[in-house]
């Protein structure tokens, strides 16, 4: 069927508390991954990206870690903070198809002070 | 800070109207892109754009979408009836590379509500 409206995933930490996002894709043939910030009522907002032939990459707080072998992607913030809370979004491209990205659903991250 | 531009921030309008929706990317960039974002729903892309032409468009966009760059500044999303499932925030972005060697710029996006 159709959907007319996904609930986005959710998660909820403690201020000071590391955070991780995680994110799935499907696309074998992808080489290239960007975690977005989204605050309420703005534009995705670039975090940090990372390319196949990497498995982690650190940016001001922000670690990102891709497993091509399961597909999978992880977004951590360290100590985060109450403009932490966002919707990210992971998203993928590839070489074929290298100025189109394919996003993810979101997960909404809701830090509580 | 350099940043994308979009206007309007909001357009209303009735089911077969013709919307244009504008653009100002960052000034150095090269490669323009429009994407739309359902409420609620995934982020979509739609067309990207690069030397004065398309250099990738999506099935949703079809005959009904055209975007253009009339000047040396403005980047334009134009649907010619609109439906109401064209209703959804549209973003433009920008980027100074092509995917994959540099992150896209958003603006704040344009909410288009068709009734």
């Amino acid at each position: 069927g159709e959907s007319v409206g996904l609930h986005l995933p959710t998660l909820s930490v403690q201020e000071g508390d590391n955070s991780i996002i995680n994110c799935a894709y499907s696309n074998s043939a992808s080489d290239y991954f960007i975690w977005y910030k989204q605050e309420s009522g703005k534009g995705p907002q670039f975090i940090i990206d990372i390319r196949s032939n990497m498995d982690k990459r650190q940016g001001q707080r922000v670690t990102v870690l891709l497993n091509k072998t399961v597909k999978h992607l992880s977004l951590q913030i360290a100590a985060t903070q109450p403009g932490d809370s966002a919707v990210y979004f992971c998203a993928e491209s590839s070489a074929g198809n290298n100025r189109k990205l394919i996003w993810g659903l979101g997960t909404s991250l809701a830090v509580n002070p | 800070e350099p940043e994308v531009t979009q206007t309007p921030s909001h357009q209303v309008t009735q089911m077969g109207q013709e919307v244009i929706l504008r653009c100002v990317p960052i000034s150095n960039h090269l490669y323009f892109y429009w994407y739309r974002q359902i409420l609620g729903q995934k982020v979509e892309f739609l067309v990207s754009f690069y030397n004065n032409e398309i250099s990738e468009k999506s099935e949703i966009f079809d005959d009904q979408f055209s975007v253009e760059r009339p000047d040396g500044s403005n980047f334009t999303l134009k649907i010619r009836s609109t439906k109401l499932e064209d209703s959804a925030m549209y973003f433009c972005a920008s980027s100074q590379l092509g995917m994959g060697a540099g992150e896209l710029f958003f603006g704040e996006g344009s909410r288009l509500t068709v009734l």
